[in-house]
């Protein structure tokens, strides 16, 4: 089945780190650059971070710069998000996204508070 | 960064009606526009890409156009699965994604 399952979400204090994973199955994901997206609650779509299909290109958006980074490893076929120094302001659902945004996983809940 | 801009934030269409879904880009992005469709929940799915493509599985009812920073989605007769929130976005440059605010198309 062609899909991405995101994972490590959770509640986490300001100023804290957190690493989000997307796993892919179903497509040749060495194949595709990759996207992370995200949405506040609430509120609309915010796009985050891209990287390359052989990971050798990136992009931030200035929201996150400097504090995230963006990564994969097309051996485990696993795309990944490192989000430290984390703010209220990061509080919000993150989705990975298959490049043309054909194919979204079902999101993970960051939630940023004391 | 290019800037989109989604209007109406709100349309309000009785079942059976045509809506009519407007994007402008702050500077032209070719015919590199998508739209998509969210439902309370669920993740967005891609309705229309290169601005006037269905995305596999989309009913003809879906129809995308425009060009440059103006672009429309057309909904021919709303179903009542149709209610929900459409974004679209500009991917002029695969790195930088934008997107707009969003239309919510609610019951009359």
């Amino acid at each position: 089945e062609v899909q991405l399952v995101e994972s490590g979400g959770g509640l986490v204090q300001p100023g804290g780190s957190l690493r989000l994973s997307c796993s892919a199955s179903g497509f040749t994901f060495s194949s595709y650059a990759m996207h992370w997206v995200r949405q506040a609650p609430g509120k609309g779509l915010e796009y985050v971070s891209a990287i390359s299909s052989n990971g050798g290109s990136t992009y931030y958006a200035d929201s996150v710069k400097g504090r995230f980074t963006i990564s994969r490893d097309n051996s485990k076929n696993t795309l990944y998000l490192q989000m430290s120094s984390l703010r209220a302001e990061d509080t919000a659902v993150y989705y990975c996204v298959k490049d043309q945004g054909v194919l979204w996983g079902q999101g993970t809940l960051v939630t940023v508070s004391s | 960064e290019i800037v989109m801009t989604q209007s109406p934030a709100t349309l309000s269409v009785s079942p059976g009606e045509r809506a009519t879904l407007s994007c402008r880009a702050s500077q032209s992005v070719s015919s590199n526009l998508a739209w998509y469709q969210q439902k309370p929940g669920q993740a967005p799915r891609l309705l229309i890409y290169g601005a006037s493509t269905r995305a596999t599985g989309i009913p003809a009812r879906f129809s995308g156009s425009g060009s440059g920073t103006e672009f429309t989605l057309t909904i021919s007769s709303l179903q009542s699965e149709d209610f929900a929130v459409y974004y679209c976005q500009q991917y002029n440059n695969w790195l930088g994604w934008t997107f707009g605010q969003g239309t919510k198309v609610e019951i009359k």
